[in-house]
């Protein structure tokens, strides 16, 4: 089946250690987002790539980078976690940007800060 | 940013109605969405409404827009014990960023 596939499921890591969570799309999507989810919070978008074209939120920290080697992955690089990092990571896919392309959600990456 | 505010939690009994409340404040929201997201899981689309339209029925969900208010609802018929879950409303703020409210916790209970 076409999906989003998030690895690890989960990952921990010590603080300011670097980090790297996969995302992997069989679906062939253009764009591919990356969402950051606080405990009972709102998913936040960090930001996505629309083909090799790569978009920041503005309020995204330094911190977080990404980098898409093709158009089937996407890797969120975390360069020194903090606590405050530790969250459910998840990555969204859609055909083309604009209001009328669903977004398709992986499952997610915990993660832990030690 | 654009906000969306909904309840964070509702508990109802196996086989009522539920009804979950959303308002968003962007008035040029073009799309809303439904997300269900299940314990250990991703979000998945339940259902979404264009802005032009009032009600949208599809099967047990029933979505309404109050556009001159703001507000969104989903009602779910007949809970089950599987709609248990976080359900999440979402506007389309701009062409690619959808922003969400925190999410409501429904619990059905037997």
């Amino acid at each position: 089946d076409a999906m989003v596939i998030q690895n690890p499921r989960y990952q921990v890591t010590q603080f300011g250690k670097p980090v790297t969570l996969s995302c992997s799309q069989t679906l062939n999507h253009n764009v591919m987002y990356w969402y950051q989810q606080k405990s009972s919070q709102a998913p936040k978008l960090l930001f996505h790539y629309y083909d090799k074209d790569f978009n920041n939120e503005a309020d995204t920290p330094d911190n977080f980078q990404s980098r898409r080697p093709n158009t089937s992955f996407c890797f969120l690089d975390i360069r020194s976690p903090g606590l405050g990092d530790a969250a459910m990571y998840l990555c969204a896919t859609s055909p083309e940007r604009g209001a009328g392309h669903e977004q398709f959600f992986g499952p997610g990456t915990r993660l832990t800060v030690l | 940013g654009e906000d969306v505010e909904q309840s964070l939690f509702l508990s109802v009994r196996e086989g009522d109605s539920s009804v979950i409340n959303c308002t968003y404040t962007d008035s040029s929201s073009t799309y809303l969405y439904w997300y269900k997201q299940e314990p250990g899981a991703g979000l998945q689309l339940l259902t979404y409404i264009f802005s032009n339209m009032d009600m949208k029925q599809d099967q047990r969900l029933t979505v309404l827009l109050n556009k001159k208010d703001k507000h969104l609802s989903l009602r779910i018929a007949d809970t089950q014990t599987g709609d248990s879950a976080i359900y999440f409303c979402a506007d389309r703020s701009n062409d690619y960023k959808l922003s969400f409210g925190a999410g409501t916790t429904v619990t059905v209970r037997a």
